[in-house]
């Protein structure tokens, strides 16, 4: 089956500080995946829409300038977290899309601490 | 904007009974309807996945429905088990089909012994 990895799973950093999410389709390609973020007690929200080799497509209120995606090939997209605060701790999931099937393939999540 | 709400936001059951979980949403017009279950700190399990053409899905003990004319789908679980406790997540396909999902916030199901 369709695998996806995400990497780190955890990670804690300091407020104001970077953090890079990878996410990677292990035996597909995929020339779209999705970001999504998870507050505790809450629905998985779509944050953005990841193409290869063009701008990301933001969600209303996500700040774009914070939450940079770059989908450099077909089996990377990455997330990074800028100048990060603790409002941005959650779970962070992402998906690729499975060429012609239509379905996404989640990943098992990046939980971000901001202290 | 896409809505979907999942009712009973949690379900206490003994072990050995069928149950059903409901979800809705506001938007007929949606590509694919998809159940997934969610364990404590975990990732996304794909658990089935309607086609917007398709009435109902199967596989195991698991039995999903879509009917999109009313905005509803059911999870129908048989027999269920102790390893079956987890949140399940309905979630509809927006667009074409190459768009994001809209979750619904889950149904946390806990199995009794």
């Amino acid at each position: 089956g369709a695998v996806v990895s995400q990497h780190p799973s955890r990670v804690i950093c300091k407020s104001g500080t970077s953090v890079k999410i990878e996410c990677r389709s292990l035996d597909f390609q995929a020339t779209t995946m999705f970001w999504y973020r998870q507050f505790p007690k809450q629905s998985l929200m779509l944050m953005a829409t990841s193409n290869e080799g063009s701008k990301a497509t933001y969600e209303q209120g996500v700040e774009k300038d914070k939450f940079l995606i770059n989908h450099a090939s077909l089996t990377l997209s990455t997330l990074t977290v800028t100048s990060a605060h603790p409002e941005d701790s959650s779970f962070y999931i992402c998906s690729a899309l499975y060429p012609g099937m239509n379905e996404q393939y989640f990943g098992p999540g990046t939980r971000l601490t901001v202290t | 904007k896409q809505e979907v709400t999942q009712i009973p936001a949690a379900l206490s059951v003994p072990e050995g009974e069928n149950l059903v979980l409901n979800c809705s949403f506001t938007d007929s017009a949606i590509y694919n309807l998809q159940w997934f279950r969610q364990d404590p700190g975990k990732g996304l399990t794909s658990l089935l996945l309607i086609q917007s053409s398709q009435r109902e899905q199967t596989s195991g003990r698991l039995n999903a429905s879509l009917d999109k004319s009313s905005g509803r789908s059911t999870l129908y679980i048989a027999a269920s088990q102790p390893g079956d406790s987890a949140t399940y997540l309905c979630a509809a396909g927006r667009g074409g089909g190459a768009d994001g999902l809209t979750f619904g916030k889950g149904t946390h199901l806990i199995i009794q012994p």
